[in-house]
């Protein structure tokens, strides 16, 4: 079946700008997770959502940056007035039970 | 929440041999251990996994053995191939946050042929 899916897959930005990033989880999978993986660097969480329940957000690393999942599928990363240290590969990844995640490809994002 | 610690942070080995990449955690708590590979440019992906009422699991030549009691976790690859060279994460669940994986920092396995 189809995986997890992301676009952009490459975005480059002017700093200062707003970017959007989007995610499309496995069908049926309730849990979805964003992450950071700078150049070389391990996976930094972000964002946690499940179900309905309210997201975990303890790993936003600003007020900068912010996400939604509606209809309890597609997920939407935003990144506000975006800076030079914000280029990194973003990951999504979903998991039918909160356990097993299965990651999309990645955006690349490269802030000028 | 958990904390993993990962260790070493680079491993090379000479192709044939055998590598072993060593995990602990902090919560007690938790019940769930995956390993993902990711290789240059790639998507994790899971390769093995274990919960904590077992002890060790085996996968041709990837083995993951479980110490609740010590609290640490190993992965184990044996006959080490040059397409093993990658990035290795280990990661911990199922403890007081349900649902988070905390994922240590990963482990740069090089094979030299």
């Amino acid at each position: 079946g189809a995986g997890v899916s992301q676009s952009p897959s490459n975005k480059v930005t002017e700093k200062g700008k707003d970017v959007e990033l989007r995610c499309d989880p496995i069908s049926g999978h309730t849990a979805l997770y964003w992450y950071r993986q700078s150049l070389g660097q391990g996976l930094e969480f972000l964002i946690y959502f499940q179900g309905n329940s309210a997201p975990d957000k303890s790993g936003l690393p600003s007020d900068r940056f912010s996400a939604e999942r509606t209809g309890g599928s597609v997920s939407t990363l935003t990144i506000q007035r975006t800076q030079q240290e914000d280029s990194a590969v973003y990951l999504c990844a979903s998991s039918p039970r909160g356990e097993t995640q299965y990651f999309g490809p990645g955006t690349r994002l490269l802030v000028l | 929440g958990e904390n993993v610690e990962q260790h070493p942070s680079t491993l090379s080995v000479q192709e044939g041999d055998s590598a072993v990449i060593k995990c602990t955690y902090s919560d007690s708590a938790s019940n769930y251990f995956p390993w993902y590979k990711q290789e240059l440019g790639k998507r994790p992906q899971l390769i093995i996994d274990i919960r904590s009422n077992v002890g060790e699991k085996k996968d041709q030549r990837i083995a993951v053995t479980l110490n609740k009691t010590a609290k640490h976790f190993s992965l184990h690859i044996t006959e080490t191939q040059p397409e093993d060279s990658a990035v290795y994460f280990c990661a911990a669940s199922g403890g007081s946050t349900l649902g988070r994986l905390y994922f240590g920092r990963g482990t740069q396995l090089t094979v030299w042929p």
